[in-house]
């Protein structure tokens, strides 16, 4: 069955710093994978997705993540972080046509 | 496109009573799933329609919790008998299938069992 670990549950990092939130996946076939992004008190909002092809996705606000088969890592990334990046970031994996699967979440906070 | 609308948004009920959720999906979405999320934690899988066939069952979810999607739009999610440990946000989200297609979540129904 697939799974997500996401590594720090805490992040924090300098307003203008670099992002980097860690994501490993663990699946028996191809994985699908996504970054979801959550606000207080709100549902989830995709922000990007690796189906197939180019390994580097893009995604809104200048978040980036590359999928590498092998270190089964899915990191999510941005250059430069804004005050309003803080929220709760979630991993999440999916096989083919079954369900979707999430980590346990980082929450990223962004210091003045 | 309305969205994923989830009613109500807060529930308050006292241990023993019931309570339903519903959700309705973006239209022509079969697929429609059902979360759980408590704080500090990640959704955690629940339940899986597409259209009105519920494809899996998570072992979260105990014979107190009945999911249904009779004619393939709407769910509703009951639980029968709460308990505190049932306290959480339950979240609904629908796609049009899987296979790598984005799912799209309502914005949740608290719950708390006083």
């Amino acid at each position: 069955a697939q799974s997500v670990t996401q590594l720090g549950s805490h992040v924090s990092v300098s307003e203008g710093a670099l992002v980097l939130l860690r994501c490993n996946y663990s699946s028996s076939v191809p994985p699908y994978l996504f970054w979801y992004v959550q606000y207080p008190n709100q549902g989830l909002q995709l922000l990007l997705k690796y189906t197939t092809g180019a390994t580097l996705v893009k995604g809104i606000n200048g978040f980036e993540a590359e999928f590498k088969k092998s270190e089964t890592s899915f990191h999510l990334t941005k250059p430069s972080a804004h005050m309003s990046d803080a929220a709760e970031y979630f991993c999440a994996v999916s096989e083919g046509d079954d369900k979707i699967i999430f980590g346990k979440g980082t929450r990223l906070h962004i210091l003045p | 496109d309305t969205g994923v609308s989830q009613d109500p948004r807060h529930k308050i009920t006292k241990r023993g009573q019931n309570v339903t959720f519903r959700c309705d999906p973006i239209s022509e979405h079969n697929r429609l799933y059902w979360y759980r999320q408590t704080l500090g934690q990640g959704p955690e899988f629940l339940t899986y329609f597409q259209n009105e066939a519920q494809l899996e069952k998570s072992r979260l979810l105990s014979d107190r919790f009945s999911a249904e999607r009779p004619k393939g739009s709407f769910s509703t999610l009951e639980i029968q008998r709460t308990e505190q440990g049932d306290s959480a946000m339950y979240l609904c989200a629908s796609s049009p299938d899987n296979g790598g297609n984005t799912i799209y979540f309502g914005e949740g129904s608290w719950l708390t069992v006083v």
